[in-house]
C-alpha cells in the first residue's frame, strides 16, 4: 500500500512556467513533508521540507503549500528552467523517524 | 564539509552471491538509514541505524542486514542475490532520527 500518493507521473512545462507536483497521504501521524530532486545517476537531494504546523513554505523559487485538513501537500516551481529537470519526490516521516515513505515520483522536463 | 559517501560507486554481481555496500554519513550524524530504488521508482527504506542500534526495519527479507560502527559508519550486506536485488542502494545520514535526510550517491548493484 502506497503510503504517499505522487501526481502527475510526468510533466512538461516551458521555460518560465510554474510547475505543480502534488502529493497526497493518509496517515495523520505524518509530521515532517520533505522534496526530493533528483538527476540521473545522482541520489536524491533535499529540496524544501515543510512541517504541519505551516500551511506554506517558500525557499526562493520553490514553494510548498500544505493542506492539513485535505491531508494533501503540493510543490510549485516558479520561473521554471531547463536546469529544474529531473525527478522530484514527496515523502513523509511520523515524529518517530523510523522511516520516510516516499511517493512514486515525477519527471519533470522543462522547454527551453 | 563532504556529504554522504558510499562505496563501490557500481557493483556487478551473479546470483547467489553476497554483497556488502558502505556508507559514511555526514560529519556528526549519528543516524543512518538505507533505501532501495528501482528504476523508476521512489526509494524504499530497508534499515535505520542510530548510535549503533537498529531503530526500524523496512519490509525485506532476511538475506538484507546492516549494522553501524563506532565511527556511525555502516555496511548493508545482502546475502543470496536474486535477480530482483538489482537497484541503485541508497544510505541517508541524519543528526538524529526523525530530521533531515541526506542522501549519498548510491551504490548501483547489478545481478546477473
Amino acid at each position: 500500500q502506497q503510503q504517499v500518493k505522487q501526481s502527475p507521473q510526468s510533466l512538461i512545462v516551458q521555460k518560465g512556467g510554474i510547475s505543480i507536483i502534488n502529493c497526497a497521504y493518509e496517515n495523520t501521524a505524518f509530521d515532517y513533508f520533505p522534496w526530493y530532486q533528483q538527476f540521473p545517476g545522482k541520489g536524491p537531494a533535499l529540496l524544501i521540507a515543510i512541517r504541519p504546523d505551516v500551511s506554506e513554505k517558500k525557499e526562493g523559487r520553490f514553494t510548498i503549500s500544505f493542506n492539513k485538513s485535505a491531508k494533501q501537500f503540493s510543490l510549485h516551481i516558479m520561473d521554471s528552467q531547463p536546469g529544474d529537470s529531473a525527478t522530484y519526490f514527496c515523502a513523509a516521516s511520523t515524529n518517530t523517524g523510523n522511516q520516510f515513505y516516499f511517493g512514486t515520483g515525477t519527471s519533470l522536463t522543462v522547454i527551453p | 564539509d563532504a556529504g554522504v559517501t558510499q562505496s563501490p560507486t557500481h557493483l556487478i554481481k551473479t546470483r547467489g552471491q553476497h554483497v556488502t555496500l558502505r556508507c559514511s554519513p555526514i560529519s556528526g550524524h549519528k543516524s543512518v538509514s538505507w533505501y532501495q530504488q528501482v528504476l523508476g521508482q521512489g526509494p524504499q527504506f530497508i534499515f535505520q541505524y542510530y548510535e549503533k542500534e537498529e531503530r526500524g526495519r523496512g519490509n525485506f527479507p532476511d538475506r538484507f542486514s546492516a549494522r553501524q560502527f563506532p565511527n556511525y559508519s555502516s555496511e548493508l550486506n545482502v546475502n543470496a542475490l536474486l535477480l530482483g536485488d538489482s537497484a541503485l542502494y541508497l544510505c541517508a545520514s541524519s543528526l538524529v532520527p526523525n530530521n533531515e535526510q541526506f542522501f549519498g550517491p548510491g551504490t548501483r548493484l547489478t545481478v546477473l
